[in-house]
Order: C-alpha cells, then sequence, then structure tokens
C-alpha cells in the first residue's frame, strides 16, 4: 500500500486566494513526522513545514500550514495568500520509525502541480 | 538549514563512460541521502549513510555506488552510464540538533547519458 497519497495531480489557484493540497499518509508506527516540500521548475526540493506525530498544535510557518488530522490520516498543506512565485510541485513525505527500527528516512508522494494564476 | 552542494550541476554523457557526482556538506552532518527522480515523479531513496564507513542500500534499486570516507563527503558513482540512468540525483542531508528529523537538500544533478 502506498505510504503517502497525493490525490491532485495538478492544482489551479488565483493569485491572493488561498489554495489546500492534500496528503494521506498510512502508518501503524506511533511516532512519525510529516513533511512538506516544495520543488520549482529549477530542480531543488524546498523544505516548507514539519509536523510530528505528537504535535497538539498544526504547524505554521508564515504563509504555509499544515492542516494535520491524525484520526484521517491525513496532512493537508494550506497556502495562504498564493504567490505567482508559488507556482512549483508539491511533495508530501513521512518518516516512520519503521517498525520500530531507527530510522531517518523518507517516503515522499507523487506530488502536486500547483500553478498560480495572475 | 543545510548547505549541500552538489556537482556538477548538468552532465551530459555518452553510453558507457564511468562518472561520479560529488555531493558535499561542511556542518558535519552524519547522515546523508541520495535520491533518483524522473521529471515530474516523486523521489526514491536509492542509497543512505549514517555515518562514515556505513552505507547502505535504499528502497529503489540502483546500480550506482558510493562512498563515506569522510563525513562531509558523499560521492555517486556510475561504472558504466546508460540511457536509463538518465535522471536528476538529489543529495541530502540531516542536521544535528534541533530539526534533525528534516532533511535538507542540494540543488541536484541533472544526468543525461546519449
Amino acid at each position: 500500500a502506498q505510504k503517502i497519497t497525493q490525490t491532485q495531480p495538478g492544482m489551479f489557484v488565483q493569485e491572493k486566494e488561498a489554495v489546500t493540497l492534500d496528503c494521506t499518509y498510512d502508518t501503524s508506527d506511533p511516532s512519525y513526522g510529516l513533511f512538506w516540500y516544495k520543488q520549482p521548475s529549477s530542480g531543488e526540493m524546498i523544505f516548507l513545514i514539519y509536523q510530528g506525530s505528537y504535535d497538539q498544535q498544526n504547524a505554521t510557518e508564515g504563509r504555509y500550514s499544515l492542516n494535520f488530522q491524525k484520526a484521517r490520516k491525513s496532512a493537508n498543506l494550506v497556502i495562504s495568500a498564493s504567490q505567482l512565485g508559488d507556482s512549483a510541485m508539491y511533495f508530501c513525505a513521512m518518516r516512520d520509525s519503521n517498525s520500530g527500527g531507527s530510522n531517518y528516512k523518507l517516503t515522499f508522494g507523487k506530488g502536486t502541480l500547483l500553478t498560480v494564476n495572475p | 538549514e543545510a548547505d549541500i552542494y552538489q556537482t556538477p550541476r548538468y552532465l551530459v554523457i555518452g553510453t558507457g563512460k564511468k562518472i561520479t557526482l560529488e555531493c558535499s556538506q561542511t556542518m558535519g552532518h552524519d547522515k546523508m541521502y541520495w535520491y533518483q527522480q524522473d521529471p515530474g515523479m516523486e523521489l526514491h531513496l536509492i542509497h543512505y549513510s549514517y555515518g562514515v564507513n556505513s552505507t547502505e542500500k535504499g528502497d529503489l534499486s540502483s546500480e550506482s555506488t558510493v562512498s563515506r570516507i569522510r563525513t562531509e563527503h558523499f560521492p555517486l558513482t556510475l561504472e558504466s552510464a546508460r540511457p536509463s540512468h538518465t535522471s536528476q540525483y538529489l543529495c541530502a542531508s540531516n542536521p544535528r540538533g534541533a530539526g534533525a528529523d528534516t532533511q535538507y537538500f542540494g540543488p541536484g544533478t541533472r544526468l543525461t547519458v546519449l
């Protein structure tokens, strides 16, 4: 089964509007971390935001927030006030404890291509 | 954050050539990773290292090899490049201390094998 599922291959949003990018995950480990990365057309991977499984509050970083719904196993990224420079691929990723082992490896979803229209 | 350096940024090479992609960081990070990514697709882990003289294969089988002789250096080698190796290769590392869960990436190497 897919560990990370991103169901939206592409999304469009108008400049200055908010957009939500979906991510669901699958793990049986109680301790895990969820990440979002941005990949512009230049190819580099830019870390955006992190949510730990034990964190009580939803993570926020500037215009980025993570809507963490643990029972539903979802970790959606919300971008407020979209800018043209937000146009990029967005990847959701998870680190779990790999069934008790010490694990820092990430598993990535297939990504969502966000296009911000002027 | 981590300063991860990768060279070259772009490489076009003929079939059968031996290539080494360089990845380095000067922050003393123990954990380093190599990912392979085809255009518009997800990242696949091909190698990782949790310290000097420690390397492991990732989730995606790869014909490449890696070495970790020094903490700051994690090169990836293809002994005989083939067109199927055409891809982007991304190197990453985990910082120490706060934020140690997060992997930070280098700019990547786009490899084209003709």
